[in-house]
């Protein structure tokens, strides 16, 4: 099956700086791809869609200038954390869409801000 | 908003008994899909189902797709520890186009006692 990556798997930063996370589909390539945050024992939660090319939809309530999306090439797309505080600390999850429109995910990112 | 509820929230049982998971929307979705997801990891997917009353089964596992596709089950036979996780279900919204969203599930987890 199609497999995605993501990078780092774990960080640990400090309280104001910025923090980016990397996806990238391996074996395919995705015009779209997804990023979603999940709280411990909770279900994912979609923050923006990622299309390539073009800029990112993202859902209501999540602020697009503290989480900024690249998705400069059909294999990659990036999150960016700015100014991270402890409460972004998060499990970040991204998915690549494939042509059959299904969503193959990645491994997940776990983010800590001191 | 939630649009999809997972009932129950935790599960903890012996080895060797049965359960069911629902999953429930007052939303219509064009497929839906089950995952599994272990601590630390990405979501697995475990099944989709796209056809209104459709059952499909794999191994010691049942999904039914309710007729209406609004609601969708899952059901374990003889459940065993490696069943444990979180189960998450996940409804397809078509925008049009090649874009499609994910929406999760609140989900379920399980714990299965040895």
């Amino acid at each position: 099956g199609a497999v995605v990556s993501q990078h780092p798997s774990r960080v640990i930063c400090k309280s104001g700086t910025s923090v980016k996370i990397e996806c990238r589909s391996l074996d395919f390539q995705a015009t779209t791809m997804f990023w979603y945050r999940q709280f411990p024992k909770q279900s994912l939660m979609l923050m923006a869609t990622s299309n390539e090319g073009s800029k990112a939809t993202y859902e209501q309530g999540v602020e697009k200038d503290k989480f900024l999306i690249n998705h400069a090439s059909l294999t990659l797309s990036t999150l960016t954390v700015t100014s991270a505080h402890p409460e972004d600390s998060s499990f970040y999850i991204c998915s690549a869409l494939g042509t059959s429109h299904e969503q193959f995910f990645g491994p997940g990112t776990r983010l800590t801000v001191l | 908003t939630q649009l999809l509820e997972q009932s129950p929230q935790f599960l903890s049982i012996q080895e060797g008994e049965n359960l069911t998971v629902y999953c429930n929307s007052s939303s219509v979705f064009s497929s839906l899909q089950w995952y599994r997801q272990e601590p630390g990891e990405g979501p697995v997917l475990l099944v989709t189902v796209v056809t209104g009353g459709e059952v499909k089964k794999l191994k010691r596992l049942t999904f039914q797709f309710g007729d209406a596709r609004k609601d969708s089950s899952l059901h374990i036979t003889a459940a065993q520890p490696g069943d444990t996780g979180l189960y998450l279900c996940a409804g397809r919204l078509n925008y049009g186009g090649a874009t499609n969203k994910l929406i999760f599930g609140t989900g379920t987890l399980l714990a299965v006692q040895p």
